[in-house]
């Protein structure tokens, strides 16, 4: 199976800022990743697919970017409502792996 | 609008078994493939199972393989999940997907399963 290793596991910042969130994959993927935002109490939400795709109806400030094993999810500007966690996800082949996810809180 | 409405989850007992069920609406169902997602309290996503829109082709994790079945109804939308020999660890919540593509494009709101005696 591929492991999917995200990290930092938490990360703390403010409104405004730049934050980057990075996925590892075991073995290479290509650029079969995609982000999911997931809020307490809700559904994950689809950000990015194919690594770098925005999702219909994403905002711009989302991004990602990367292939084989090495992967980023960035946001630009940090707003009060991406405050959340995030997993990726490998969609190369069977079975499906996520990422431990990634809290992204207040600081 | 895509709707995906899971239903079935509940309290069983340990080796027990329930059938979940997720009612899709807002696009032609039985061109996608669905998927189960679930998660533990507190814990990450796991990927569950999925099937291709036609239903002919499955695929389902370790984890679950031989104790688990996904099937489809295209002539009712509907996606289910039948689960036996229950066991604690597979308490969660669990949430179906249209699936395009291996990934997970739209969500239901999820179904609590409690495996407890």
């Amino acid at each position: 199976d591929i492991q999917m290793t995200q990290s930092p596991s938490s990360v703390s910042a403010s409104v405004g800022d730049r934050v980057t969130i990075t996925c590892r994959a075991s073995q290479d993927i290509n650029s079969w990743l995609a982000w999911y935002q997931q809020k307490p109490g809700k559904a994950p939400k689809l950000l990015i697919y194919a690594a770098s795709s925005l999702q219909s109806g994403v905002p711009s400030r989302f991004s990602g970017s990367g292939s084989g094993t090495d992967f980023t999810l960035t946001i630009s500007s940090l707003q009060p409502e991406d405050f959340a966690t995030y997993y990726c996800q490998q969609a190369n082949i069977f079975p499906i792996t996520f990422g431990q996810g990634t809290r992204l809180e207040i600081k | 609008e895509v709707q995906l409405l899971e239903s079935g989850g509940g309290l069983v007992q340990p080796g027990g078994s329930l059938r979940l069920s997720c009612a899709a609406s807002g696009f032609t169902f039985s061109t996608y493939a669905m998927s189960w997602v679930r998660q533990a309290p507190g814990k990450g996503l796991e990927w569950v199972s999925t099937i291709s829109g036609s239903g002919g082709t499955t695929y389902s994790a370790d984890s679950v393989k031989g104790r688990f079945t996904i099937s489809r109804d295209n002539s009712k939308n509907t996606l289910y999940l039948q689960m036996s020999s229950l066991r604690a660890e597979d308490t969660a919540i669990y949430y179906c997907a249209k699936t395009f593509n291996r990934k997970a494009d739209y969500w239901g709101q999820g179904t609590l399963v409690t495996v407890s005696s």
